[in-house]
């Protein structure tokens, strides 16, 4: 079955670095997303992308985040100068117009910012 | 209460048993889709119900819909060790194109 793929699994860096997120949505799949999961609370929205361009953002998504679509198969969030409250499970996720809007998510990757 | 609340936050029960989780939510909605999350995993997704449909089955699972009462349940019939994790409902809200809004999920624990 396809499946959202996301790299790293887990990652660790230093306060104030950029960090790279990186996804593979199931591919033939239009609709993109980014979510994330602070330790024991909800999950939340932070972004929606189509056609090359974000369609939704949350207040969370401020100006330290970007997403990009770099090819045809990579998803990427980038976090420019990470904060230790950025420390999250960060969730890809995509659908199809035709998937009755069903949303597949990868397995997530862990941030930890020290 | 916000939008997607699940009840309750936790249940445990005997293998075999059934399980009902409760979803609530405050404003219209597209369409609510079921998650399982595995403890540090990520979300599966289980089912999806339109706002125009009121119940729809999947292998074990039932899922309700009442838009008048603005909530939801989930059951599992017959449950398995394997069925322990957490089951979040989300909604996609109308007007919205595609974005989901978590509940805070049920702990579901099934007892072998």
């Amino acid at each position: 079955e396809p499946e959202v793929t996301q790299t790293p699994s887990h990652q660790v860096t230093q306060m104030g670095q950029e960090v790279i997120l990186r996804c593979v949505p199931i591919s033939n799949h239009l609709y993109f997303y980014w979510y994330r999961q602070i330790l024991g609370q909800k999950v939340e929205f932070l972004v929606s992308f189509y056609n090359n361009e974000i369609s939704e953002k949350s207040e969370i998504f401020d100006d330290q985040f970007s997403v990009e679509r770099p090819d045809g198969s990579n998803f990427t969030l980038k976090i420019r100068s990470t904060k230790l409250e950025d420390s999250a499970m960060y969730f890809c996720a995509s659908s199809n117009l035709f998937s009755g809007n069903t949303i597949y998510f990868g397995e997530g990757s862990w941030l930890t910012v020290v | 209460s916000q939008q997607g609340e699940e009840d309750p936050q936790a249940l445990s029960i005997q293998e075999g048993e059934n399980a009902t989780m409760n979803c609530s939510y405050k404003t219209s909605i597209n369409n609510l889709q079921w998650y399982r999350q595995n403890s540090g995993r990520g979300l599966v997704h289980l089912i999806l119900i339109r706002s125009n449909e009121r119940e729809k089955h999947s292998g074990r699972l039932r899922v309700t819909l009442d838009t008048s009462k603005k909530s939801s349940s989930l059951l599992i019939t017959a449950s398995r060790a394997a069925d322990t994790a957490s089951y979040f409902c989300a909604t996609v809200s109308s007007g919205s194109a595609r974005q989901l809004t978590f509940g805070s999920g049920t702990q579901l624990t099934v007892l072998p």
